[in-house]
């Protein structure tokens, strides 16, 4: 158990429906980081918050957004959904900024139909 | 860009020491490597980090050679509980979007008995 939680574990939803995935940070740890997965794109980073606001910017695309609240956790608004948005989605976080290990989530599965 | 790649795919017997190469060309002086290992449905799971020479911890060595164009990850003595996708990634500087983050395209260990 790497102390990271998302919820939640499964999503099915309909194309053109939004949803919003939620990730609690470890204890401490003040980065949170998204990234999808998918059999044809990998595990590919998506966006990064430190401490309430946006650090880097990966792969987003602008259906999608993230915020990071002041208790820490991070929400990834997913809007406008398509078939490829399926995919595995996980949130990371570390302690700092730069170079500190990523602890990774057990990640929320979303399939759009 | 730190594009990393990985063979897709190793076998291994039990007892056997293994060693799992990334390539990634083009990366900076100060970019860290991390590797991670990944069972099905789960997150990855952190397994060592370095930026230079070699680190070893209780589970594995990383070995980053001078001009830093690749990286090995080595596994001594691997169990069939080492059957899993392992991923390298690269934390690379982007002054402009902040840290960028680009995993590997994995590959599978099978460990057979």
């Amino acid at each position: 158990d790497s102390g990271v939680t998302q919820t939640p574990k499964h999503l099915i939803t309909a194309t053109g429906q939004r949803v919003t995935l939620r990730c609690s940070p470890r204890s401490g740890d003040l980065s949170v980081y998204w990234y999808q997965q998918s059999l044809d794109q990998g595990l590919q980073f998506l966006i990064q918050y430190y401490n309430g606001e946006e650090r880097a910017k990966g792969n987003i695309l602008e259906r999608f957004s993230a915020q990071q609240f002041p208790d820490l956790h991070s929400e990834l608004n997913l809007s406008s959904l398509e078939l490829g948005d399926s995919a595995l989605y996980f949130c990371a976080s570390s302690v700092g900024l730069a170079s500190d290990t990523q602890y990774f989530g057990p990640g929320t599965r979303l399939t759009v139909l | 860009l730190a594009k990393t790649t990985q063979p897709i795919s190793m076998d291994s017997y039990e007892g056997q020491e293994v060693n799992i190469t990334c390539s990634h060309n083009n990366i900076a002086t100060n970019d860290y490597i991390t590797w991670y290992q990944q069972f099905p449905s789960q997150g990855p799971r952190f397994i060592i980090q370095g930026y230079k020479t070699k680190v070893t911890n209780e589970v594995a060595s990383l070995f980053i050679p001078a001009d830093r164009k690749s990286s090995t990850l080595s596994l001594p003595r691997v169990s069939l509980s080492d059957t899993a996708v392992y991923y390298c990634l690269v934390d690379a500087g982007d002054i402009s979007t902040g840290n960028q983050f680009y995993f590997g395209t994995g590959t599978s260990l099978t460990v057979i008995p």
